[in-house]
């Protein structure tokens, strides 16, 4: 495979429920991240790892839980969620964190809170 | 504060024209990336062209070009002999290279291209 992939493509969970969205990417990048999109609205960056290591959270609530374990490998842990989390969120991938290096994007996973 | 502001809700083009999706930033920081990214209905964001602040020449990617503006902050997006694949959301948005990746998003304009 090639790029950034994300999985599940589509998930579909009530508010007590606890799942995982999946992120990786194939690029030998450095840096990912992870975004909302909710209908209407910008993308929201939420979180920004560099090496493994947390260095943006964008006042994002704790039912929200990432997780790098390693550079190609990026998760969102989530866990009693709101319906107006509703949302694509998509995972993205750079060389490094600096401003001039673009970002690719995996194809998103679809959330619906029920 | 930055901001990066898309006027155009919508845009209709006939195949084979040319287009031009309007795209104004707002920051005071002298250093900066301006983006254009695609957003086809299957949900994945593609790059598409790239401007720095500093350089000189409109940045140019195939069919696309960026006419970059720099005293009126603009960053406008020319597609050049639309096609019907090219029906999607177009983003512009904004980095500033000392915020570290920080990508700063516009509200999108959904371009459709008619036969």
């Amino acid at each position: 495979e090639t790029g950034v992939t994300q999985t599940p493509r589509h998930l579909v969970m009530g508010m007590t429920n606890k799942k995982s969205l999946k992120c990786e990417q194939h690029l030998g990048h450095n840096a990912m991240y992870w975004y909302k999109q909710s209908a209407k609205k910008p993308l929201e960056l939420m979180f920004v790892y560099s090496l493994e290591e947390r260095v943006e959270n964008n006042s994002v609530p704790s039912r929200f839980s990432p997780e790098c374990p390693n550079s190609s490998h990026l998760f969102l842990h989530l866990h009693t969620l709101q319906p107006e989390d509703s949302a694509l969120y998509l995972c993205a991938s750079s060389l490094a964190i600096s401003g001039t290096n673009e970002q690719f994007f995996g194809p998103g996973t679809r959330l619906t809170v029920l | 504060a930055q901001k990066i502001t898309q006027t155009q809700p919508g845009m209709f083009v006939q195949e084979k024209e040319a287009v031009t999706l309007d795209c104004t930033y707002d920051t005071s920081d002298p250093s900066y990336g301006l983006f254009w990214y695609k957003q086809p209905s299957s949900g994945e964001m593609i790059f598409l062209i790239y401007q720095g602040s500093y350089d000189q020449q409109n940045a140019t990617e195939g069919r696309y070009s960026l006419n970059f503006q720099k005293a009126r902050k603009s960053a406008n997006l020319v597609i050049s002999a639309s096609q019907l694949g090219d029906s999607a959301m177009y983003f512009c948005a904004m980095v500033l290279y000392n915020q570290g990746g920080k990508l700063i998003f516009g509200q999108g304009t959904e371009l459709s291209v008619k036969p």
